[in-house]
């Protein structure tokens, strides 16, 4: 069957480290993977789409690679901020054409001060 | 410009009632999708509507039921509610190109506790 994994446990790291949190996916041939950021009691917020033949994308702190070989995506924040703190959830295109997205559990990420 | 809105925001039924739940997309935005997620786990596609037409259909009983309307806002209905569709309910619409690299932006959803 088909399965999207997060890190389950919460990530905890250091201001001003990068924080990695990882997405892997079987059984799945996605065409695009994208991430989004959730806070509490929000919707999730689009953060960055990578396509299957680009391995690197960045923007501004943040940077995704998109490993189809190994099934994985990294998503890094690198000088990471206590406001960085939130749920990054990745999600999947189910190939259907119509922008319909199977998402991961997603990774709570704490940045201390 | 105004993101996707939802409403209510908040919404307590008992077992057996029906709800509708409301959304309004982004300006321009044609498509409108409908996600549920439960505490602790991802969103899980529900239905997505682009001009007015069923597109998509995730893997939810008949229960379930959705439309959209010639001004692009989708009302959501969950018939004979069970504990079990205590959830967040987010509405996302997307600038369709017929294709699956649009990016989804959400509403902040309506949470609906069933008692």
């Amino acid at each position: 069957s088909q399965k999207i994994e997060q890190n389950s446990e919460a990530l905890n790291i250091q201001e001003g480290k990068t924080a990695t949190l990882t997405c892997n996916y079987t059984n799945y041939s996605p065409a695009y993977l994208q991430w989004y950021r959730q806070d509490p009691g929000r919707g999730p917020v689009f953060l960055l789409l990578i396509r299957e033949n680009e391995k690197e994308k960045r923007k501004e702190r943040l940077k995704v690679t998109f490993d189809t070989t190994l099934k994985q995506s990294l998503f890094h924040i690198t000088a990471s901020q206590p406001a960085d703190s939130a749920t990054y959830l990745c999600a999947l295109d189910m190939l259907t054409g119509y922008s319909t997205l199977t998402f991961g559990k997603g990774t709570m990420l704490l940045v201390s001060p | 410009d105004a993101g996707v809105t939802q409403s209510p925001t908040h919404l307590i039924k008992t077992r057996g009632q029906h709800v509708t739940l409301r959304c309004s997309p982004i300006s321009g935005h044609k498509s409108v999708s409908w996600y549920q997620q439960v505490l602790g786990q991802g969103p899980q596609f529900i239905f997505q509507y682009y001009e007015k037409e069923e597109r998509g259909r995730g893997n939810f009983p008949d229960r379930f039921s959705a439309r959209q309307f010639p001004n692009y806002s989708s009302e959501l209905n969950v018939n004979a509610l069970l504990l079990g569709d205590s959830a967040l309910y987010l509405c996302a619409s997307s600038l369709e190109t017929g294709n699956s690299n649009s990016p989804l932006h959400f509403g902040n959803g309506t949470r609906l506790t069933v008692t």
